[in-house]
């Protein structure tokens, strides 16, 4: 089945530095991908949706500049958090949708939880 | 707009009984429906997905869902629940406009399924 890796797992950084999340589709192209924010025991959030050679389009209230969202190529998407602070602290998830599946589940990636001290 | 909502923070099922979790949707238009499974520290594993055709949908690890359009209605079902089954749970509706592969993700349903 269609694998989404994400990288780091999990990143502990100093406030006020930047961290950037990747997220790859391993066996399929992804046109689209998402994402997400989760809070403890909460739901997902979506963040943005980022098409490839596009900028993304982010949700309301979600800082562009804050989260910043690369798509360069159909396999990679990342997300920076520039100048992190404590209260980015989050689970983040991307997931992934190919250009024939519009009727298809998304794949998920496993997550990074950022912890910023 | 379309929302999706899962009525039950929290569903506790002894092991060997049958376990569900609702869901119902709220979508113009015929609704895509998807469950969903998390496990701690971890992405989402799809379990199965409803887009047309037969009403009992049937997925991974022996879970099932049926859709029921008058009640706007998607609860996933397994007939006999075990303690592996105990995770967060997601149902999640598409729209079948064109709006991207976006999904709308209900709140969680957390099952815990004790010995």
């Amino acid at each position: 089945g269609a694998v989404v890796s994400q990288h780091p797992s999990w990143v502990i950084c100093k406030s006020g530095t930047s961290v950037k999340i990747e997220c790859r589709s391993l066996d399929f192209q992804a046109t689209t991908m998402f994402w997400y924010r989760q809070f403890p025991k909460q739901s997902l959030m979506l963040m943005a949706t980022s098409n490839e050679g596009s900028k993304a389009t982010y949700e309301q209230g979600v800082e562009k500049d804050k989260f910043l969202i690369n798509h360069a190529s159909l396999t990679l998407s990342t997300l920076t958090v520039t100048s992190a602070h404590p209260e980015d602290s989050s689970f983040y998830i991307c997931s992934a949708g190919s250009r024939t599946g519009y009727n298809s589940p998304l794949h998920f990636g496993n997550g990074t939880r950022l912890t910023v001290t | 707009a379309q929302s999706v909502a899962q009525p039950e923070d929290q569903v506790n099922v002894a092991e060997g009984n049958p376990l569900t979790v609702k869901c119902t949707y709220s979508v113009s238009g015929n609704p895509y429906l998807f469950w969903y499974v998390q496990y701690p520290n971890r992405g989402l594993q799809f379990l199965l997905k409803y887009i047309t055709g037969d009403n009992l949908v049937k997925g991974s690890y022996g879970f099932e869902a049926e859709f029921n359009k008058s009640q706007t209605s998607f609860h996933l079902k397994k007939p006999s629940a075990l303690v592996s089954d105990s995770a967060l749970y997601f149902c999640a509706v598409r729209p079948d406009q064109a709006a991207g592969n976006k999904l709308t993700f209900g709140g969680g349903t957390r099952v815990l399924v004790k010995p």
